[in-house]
């Protein structure tokens, strides 16, 4: 089962373009990598998914090297409002795609 | 837009108590699933289901049971409640579009058992 591991927590300033790594060493061949972000008193909320190299959509991009085993979202030019838990998570394939989250990062954006 | 309802914001039960907590979601999505958040160790699946009367155990299903009599609602069944299942219950539901991993989640649901 792949598991993942991202930094606890970052700290950025409003405009930046923020970038959390994940690692996921063991994953497998069909396992999808997805991300979801989470306000304090919420339930998730998928950001993104991928399999390999680049994906971007109207809120992040997902940059995934050519080994899958580690993973970037990027956030370009974050606000107060991102400010929240991430979540890179593996999609097993072998598993009916159960997800697995993990700790997250906890993003602070300051003003 | 997906609309995942779960039944109660806050509950407080008593040890020993049988508890249900409900999920209805209105998107027809064959998959649901239960997961608990406390702080510190993130979001742990309790189980899930993929389809009416199926059920799989995740992480943690020692203290739960589920239901799933119809597509739109999963139940989690806290047996006898005690306090150490006190937690941030999420429920949440996918379609079965292949290669989708993209779950919708309720509000939550926070228990206190004393």
């Amino acid at each position: 089962l792949a598991k993942t591991t991202q930094p606890i927590s970052m700290d950025s300033y409003e405009g930046q373009e923020v970038n959390i790594t994940c690692s996921h060493n063991n994953i497998a061949t069909n396992d999808y990598i997805t991300w979801y972000q989470q306000f304090p008193s919420q339930g998730p909320r998928f950001i993104i998914q991928g399999y390999k190299t680049k994906v971007t959509n109207e809120v992040a991009s997902l940059f995934i090297p050519a080994d899958r085993k580690s993973s970037t979202l990027s956030l370009p030019r974050v606000s107060l409002s991102d400010t929240a838990v991430y979540y890179c998570l593996v999609a097993w394939a072998n598993a009916g795609n159960m997800l697995t989250f993990g700790g997250g990062t906890r993003l602070m954006v300051k003003p | 837009d997906v609309k995942v309802t779960q039944s109660s914001r806050y509950l407080v039960k008593r040890t020993g108590e049988k508890v249900f907590l409900e999920c209805v979601q209105d998107m027809d999505h064959e998959n649901m699933f239960w997961y608990r958040q406390d702080p510190g160790l993130g979001l742990r699946l309790i189980y899930f289901s993929y389809d009416v009367k199926m059920k799989e155990k995740g992480d943690i299903p020692e203290g739960y049971s589920v239901s799933r009599e119809k597509k739109e609602r999963f139940s989690l069944i806290l047996e006898s409640a005690s306090t150490n299942q006190t937690s941030m219950y999420l429920c949440a539901s996918r379609g079965g579009l292949a290669g989708s991993y993209e779950q919708y989640f309720g509000p939550g649901t926070r228990l206190t058992v004393t």
